[in-house]
């Protein structure tokens, strides 16, 4: 099984400051990586798959990028909706996985 | 638009089977490509994916989960059911189903349903 490890655990950043996740893959899944945004209280919403392809609706300050095990998200200029748990997925090899999670918090 | 809504039981007790639906709509499980998988969060933990059936009536489990998983399809009334026998206090969380369409994400979850909490005690 892929293992997928996210780091930080916990990042603080000021508003209007770039935040940077990462996330590991354990094996190579190639560009078959998702991100997820998560607030308290909701269902995970998919932002960015295939690595670095936003999904529909997703603003621009939403950046991914990576391939192989090596997987980050960007997001360019924190505002207050942003500050949530983030998630990675890989879908290229069977089971798939989730990462731990990064939680954003407000500095 | 698309849709997604789990339901069932809100508290199963210890070695029971839990069986949860998916109503969808705004899609047909009958499309190439179309894909709706289960997952799972315990409280404060990380989610963990469970299963997936395919518009083909392909599926997929998480390997540790395996003898207790079931999923399938009732395409005529757009609904994905989960089974999950021999319930645990361990297996408590939210669960969720999500929409995957092959063709355009692969295997990204498109769009989730709102959840359902599910404790497991006596």
């Amino acid at each position: 099984e892929t293992a997928m490890t996210q780091s930080p655990a916990t990042l603080s950043v000021s508003p209007g400051e770039r935040a940077t996740l990462s996330c590991r893959a354990s094996q190579s899944v190639s560009s078959n990586v998702a991100w997820y945004q998560q607030r308290p209280g909701q269902a995970p919403r998919l932002l960015i798959y295939g690595a670095s392809t936003r999904a529909t609706g997703i603003p621009a300050k939403f950046s991914g990028s990576g391939s192989g095990t090596e997987f980050t998200l960007t997001i360019s200029s924190m505002q207050s909706e942003d500050f949530a748990v983030y998630h990675c997925q890989q879908f290229g090899t069977w089971p798939y996985s989730f990462g731990q999670g990064t939680k954003l918090e407000m500095k | 638009q698309v849709t997604l809504r789990e339901s069932g039981p809100a508290l199963v007790k210890p070695t029971q089977a839990l069986t949860l639906t998916c109503s969808f709509s705004g899609f047909s499980l009958t499309t190439p490509g179309m894909c709706v998988s289960w997952i799972r969060q315990p409280p404060g933990k990380a989610l963990q994916w469970l299963a997936r059936i395919d518009w083909n009536d392909d599926k997929t489990y998480n390997t540790s989960l395996k003898t207790r998983l079931t999923v399938s399809k009732d395409t005529s009334k757009n609904q994905v059911v989960l089974r999950l026998t021999n319930m645990d206090p361990a297996d408590t969380g939210t669960y969720y189903c999500a929409r995957t369409r092959l063709t355009t994400s692969r295997g990204a979850l498109l769009e989730w349903g709102q959840g359902t909490l599910v404790t497991v005690s006596s």
